[in-house]
């Protein structure tokens, strides 16, 4: 069975900082790995994925994550936060032809 | 292109009544899902569906809750009777088995409460 650990549960920075949000996931089979984004109010929003090939995937607003099979994880980082960052991320875990089994989820927040 | 519909976006109800929700999926795609998000348990797998037919209904809470698609482009998740512990965001997302990378993309959810 898979699962995904999301190590903080909030993660309070100032902006312009760095920031990473971490994640763990247990599988026993070659899986496909998300971070997902939810602003207040809506829907879940794909950020980015890794499939397979390059182990750093970046997203178009400057998030990237990069798979490590040896460590099981999946982080998030971004260079330096806005305070449009401040968010729920969630990283989730899948199978080709399965359903996406989530974390529970990371608040980021971004204070200036 | 539109997204995943869901309705209502809000609903109140009394505990012991019949509440259904609707969903619409991207046009094209096969898989529909049925998530439930609380404070408590996080985003849980309800059900989904794989060409109208229910693959793995074990998110399933009990037998109060049950998900229908009767179609490719209509989905409904009913729960009877309602409880206060059903109060919750129910999202529904949808997915192509052809080669979209897997992605899953998700309704803007109903924001459920059973008062």
């Amino acid at each position: 069975a898979q699962s995904v650990t999301q190590l903080d549960s909030q993660v309070p920075v100032f902006e312009e900082a760095p920031v990473e949000l971490r994640c763990n996931y247990s599988s026993s089979v070659s899986v496909y790995l998300f971070w997902y984004v939810q602003y207040p109010n809506q829907g879940l929003q794909l950020l980015l994925k890794y499939l397979s090939g390059s182990t750093l995937v970046e997203s178009i607003n400057g998030f990237e994550a990069e798979f490590n099979k040896s460590q099981t994880s999946f982080h998030l980082r971004k260079p330096s936060v806005h305070i449009s960052d401040t968010a729920e991320y969630f990283c989730a875990v899948s199978q080709a032809g399965t359903a996406l089994i989530f974390g529970k989820g990371t608040t980021l927040s971004v204070s200036s | 292109d539109a997204g995943v519909i869901q309705s209502p976006r809000h609903e109140v109800t009394e505990m012991g009544q019949e509440v259904t929700l609707r969903c619409k999926p991207i046009s094209g795609h096969d898989y529909l899902f049925w998530y439930r998000q609380t404070m408590m348990r996080g985003l849980e797998l309800l059900i989904y569906f794989n060409n109208n037919v229910p693959i793995d209904d074990s998110g399933m809470p009990e037998d109060r809750f049950s998900a229908k698609m009767p179609n490719a482009s209509f989905s409904t998740l009913k729960i009877q009777p309602s409880e206060p512990r059903d109060s919750a965001v129910y999202f529904c997302a949808s997915r192509s088995s052809g080669y979209s990378g897997n992605t899953i993309y998700f309704g803007e959810g109903s924001w459920l409460t059973v008062v």
